[in-house]
C-alpha cells in the first residue's frame, strides 16, 4: 500500500522557469491537500481538493494552481517560479476535510529550491 | 486569527525520561487536536488526537492532555526512546471565526532523547 507518492523528491528551477508537482494516493480518499513548509514555520495551506473537479484555495494559493481530473490524482503546478516559493511541499489526504481526529496521510515531500 | 503555538523550538531529554511537549491554541471552536511526528526528508505522519469533548487520550507511551480553559495540549511521552526524537507539529481543526473550516498547524518543537 503506497499511500500518498510525491514526485520528484527534489529539484532546484531558475527564475521564470515552470513546473509540475506529482502527487498520487491509492486509499480512495475524497480529500486531499498540498502545503507548503519554510524553515521554522508550520504548514501553511496552498490549495486543497474536496473531490474530483473541484478545487479551492487556502492560505497561501498566489503563484500555484491545481487540477484534480481524478481521485488518485492532484499535481501542483507553479508557473513562474520565483524565489519565494523555495520551500519543501507536502501532498496530502484524508477521508474527510477535518481528518475526524485520524489525521492527513502526507507524502514524504518534494524540496524545490528557486535560483 | 486563529493560531496554534508551539513555544519550544526544540527540546532535549535522556533515555527513559518523560517528554513533555507543549502547544497553545486560540480557537474555542476546534473540534480536534492532534499531533504528528516528523522524521527528517520524511512526511508527517499522524500520532495520536485527541475529541474537544475529552480531556485525555492515551495510546501506549503516548499520551495527549488537553485543558480547554487554558486553551492548552500537551503531548507526554513515557518512556522516551532515542527513535523518538522527531520533530512534533500539533495541529486542530474547526470552524473559524470566519466562518470557514480551518486546519491548522504548529510551528513544530524538535525533540532529542539522548541515549
Amino acid at each position: 500500500n503506497a499511500g500518498v507518492t510525491q514526485t520528484p523528491k527534489s529539484r532546484i528551477l531558475k527564475i521564470g522557469q515552470s513546473m509540475t508537482l506529482q502527487c498520487a494516493q491509492d486509499m480512495n480518499h475524497n480529500y486531499m491537500y498540498w502545503y507548503r513548509q519554510d524553515p521554522g514555520m508550520g504548514l501553511k495551506l496552498i490549495y486543497y481538493s474536496v473531490g474530483a473537479g473541484i478545487t479551492d484555495k487556502g492560505e497561501v494559493p498566489n503563484g500555484y494552481n491545481v487540477s484534480r481530473s481524478t481521485t488518485e490524482d492532484f499535481p501542483l503546478r507553479l508557473e513562474l517560479a520565483a524565489p519565494s516559493q523555495t520551500s519543501v511541499y507536502f501532498c496530502a489526504s484524508s477521508t474527510s476535510r477535518g481528518g475526524e481526529g485520524y489525521g492527513y496521510t502526507f507524502g514524504s515531500g518534494t524540496r524545490l529550491t528557486v535560483v | 486569527d486563529q493560531q496554534v503555538k508551539q513555544n519550544s523550538p526544540s527540546l532535549s531529554v535522556q533515555e527513559g525520561r518523560i517528554s513533555i511537549l507543549n502547544c497553545d491554541y486560540t480557537n474555542s471552536m476546534f473540534d480536534y487536536f492532534l499531533w504528528y511526528k516528523k522524521y527528517p526528508a520524511e512526511g508527517p505522519t499522524f500520532l495520536i488526537s485527541i475529541s474537544s469533548i475529552k480531556d485525555k487520550n492515551e495510546d501506549g507511551r503516548f499520551t495527549v492532555f488537553l485543558n480547554k480553559s487554558a486553551k492548552h495540549l500537551s503531548l507526554h511521552i513515557v518512556p522516551s526512546q532515542p527513535g523518538d526524537s522527531a520533530v512534533y507539529f500539533c495541529a486542530s481543526h474547526g470552524w473559524g471565526t470566519s466562518g470557514t473550516y480551518k486546519y491548522i498547524f504548529g510551528t513544530g518543537t524538535r525533540l532529542k532523547v539522548l541515549a
